[in-house]
């Protein structure tokens, strides 16, 4: 099945600088990537997606990167505010299947 | 909010103990998941429905755990003879799959967090 690993687990950032989260994904059939932030005690929130038909997305402050050769996807968040600062989650998708979550990282934004 | 429901919000429960959960997906939505989440991991698959019939489930789903969704609509998670290791925030996950298209994007609930003593 699809294994998904997450880096780093923890980050801390400076408020106003940019934070880069990255992913793998084993499975090559996977063509959906979503990309969950977490509040302590609160559902996964959907902040960016991507499908395997495109390279890149962004959404304001926030932006995700695919490359399928190299199976890894990631996450960037410029201009880093405090209200930044969640678990942050990435996921594959194959097909029309489950979703399979990376293991979280910890993103502490320092004002 | 995302129009997705799920109750109870909490379950404290001894071991030993069966416990049901519901989840009421947007109404329209025809992919159900359930997914389980402990502290400190990413959520993970337990199993899913097309409408009423399920599709999948994964191995972490015991003999113990069952789900259904009996007219497409919610759908209920029974745990029976709770287990310590059975704590965590059980999550649903409503979509709408089109026939021919990829998978939609997923719609968390807020959860149901059990706490086995």
């Amino acid at each position: 099945g699809e294994n998904v690993e997450q880096h780093p687990s923890t980050l801390s950032v400076q408020e106003g600088d940019s934070a880069v989260i990255k992913c793998t994904y084993s499975d090559s059939a996977s063509n959906y990537f979503p990309w969950y932030k977490q509040e302590l005690g609160k559902r996964p929130q959907l902040i960016i997606d991507i499908r395997s038909n495109v390279g890149e997305k962004k959404d304001q402050r926030i932006a995700v990167t695919l490359n399928k050769t190299a199976k890894h996807f990631s996450l960037h968040i410029t201009e880093t505010q405090p209200e930044d600062s969640a678990v942050y989650f990435c996921a594959a998708m194959a097909g029309r299947r489950a979703l399979t979550f990376g293991s979280g990282t910890r993103l502490q934004v320092q004002p | 909010d995302t129009g997705v429901s799920q109750d109870p919000r909490h379950k404290i429960t001894k071991r030993g103990q069966n416990v049901t959960f519901r989840c009421d997906p947007i109404s329209e939505h025809n992919r159900l998941y359930w997914y389980r989440q402990t502290l400190g991991q990413g959520p993970e698959f337990l199993t899913y429905f097309q409408n009423e019939a399920q599709l999948e489930k994964s191995r972490l789903l015991s003999d113990r755990f069952s789900a259904e969704r009996p007219k497409g609509s919610f759908s209920t998670l029974e745990i029976q003879r709770t287990e310590q290791g059975d704590s965590a925030m059980y999550l649903c996950v409503s979509s709408l799959v089109a026939l021919a298209g990829p998978g939609g994007t997923q719609y968390f609930g807020p959860g149901t967090r059990l706490l086995v003593l």
